[in-house]
């Protein structure tokens, strides 16, 4: 079964870092570009990141640029996204995807890990 | 950015109804558009991509047309399983921008 995995998540003060994790399994996992995507609480979706299967290239929407930093480690199935300088902003369910190859959408998410900024 | 807009913002509708949510893109995005369902605490779930590709699994009472600009996802024989927030997304450019949402309600 293809699944996605997310953890992470918590209360943090703004300011502060929190790193969440995501553990893809049934699928081959280097070969697919994956994303985080983000909801605040009773809004919409925004989409935040994207990385290639091989790590080699990386986008993200300019309200987390030098901010937030995804990665992943292909050896453990796990995509990561590194949060700093964190913003009330920034409170949200964030869920990873996966996209179906040439960016034709995202096919499986995960059930999303909650980060909460407040003082 | 491309800024994807959705109309309606809301749509009632009754099981059996056949509906439509329309997505406008900001500019031209050929066929780079996707569609997704959530319904309350669960994740979305792809229903079209490439504006008219139909997701394995998902029923054939959902269906999905435009190109350029101006997209449709149109639902026929409504069922109780439909009920929930529609997004569409732009595939074509970064930001990946969703539009804000269609909720349909009974």
């Amino acid at each position: 079964e293809v699944q996605l995995l997310e953890s992470g998540g918590g209360l943090v003060q703004p300011g502060g870092s929190l790193r969440l994790s995501c553990v893809a399994s049934g699928f081959t996992f280097r070969t697919y570009t994956m994303s985080w995507v983000r909801q605040p609480p009773g809004k919409g979706l925004e989409w935040v990141s994207a990385i290639s299967g091989s790590g080699a290239t990386t986008y993200y929407r300019d309200s987390v640029k030098g901010r937030f930093t995804i990665s992943r480690d292909n050896s453990k199935n796990t995509l990561h996204m590194q949060l700093n300088s964190l913003r009330l902003e920034d409170t949200a369910t964030y869920y990873c995807a996966k996209w179906i190859p040439n960016y034709f959408g995202l096919d499986v998410w995960g059930h999303g890990t909650t980060v909460t900024v407040s003082s | 950015d491309i800024q994807m807009t959705q109309s309606p913002s809301s749509l009632s509708a009754s099981v059996g109804d056949r509906v439509t949510i329309t997505c406008r893109a900001g500019r031209s995005i050929s066929s780079y558009l996707s569609w997704y369902l959530q319904t309350p605490g669960r994740a979305p779930k792809l229903l079209i991509y490439f504006a008219s590709n139909l997701q394995n699994g998902v029923p054939s009472r959902f269906s999905g047309s435009g190109s350029g600009t101006d997209f449709t996802l149109t639902i026929s024989d409504l069922q109780p399983e439909d009920f929930g927030t529609y997004y569409c997304q732009q595939t074509d450019i970064t930001p990946y921008n969703f539009g804000q949402g269609t909720k349909l309600y009974i």
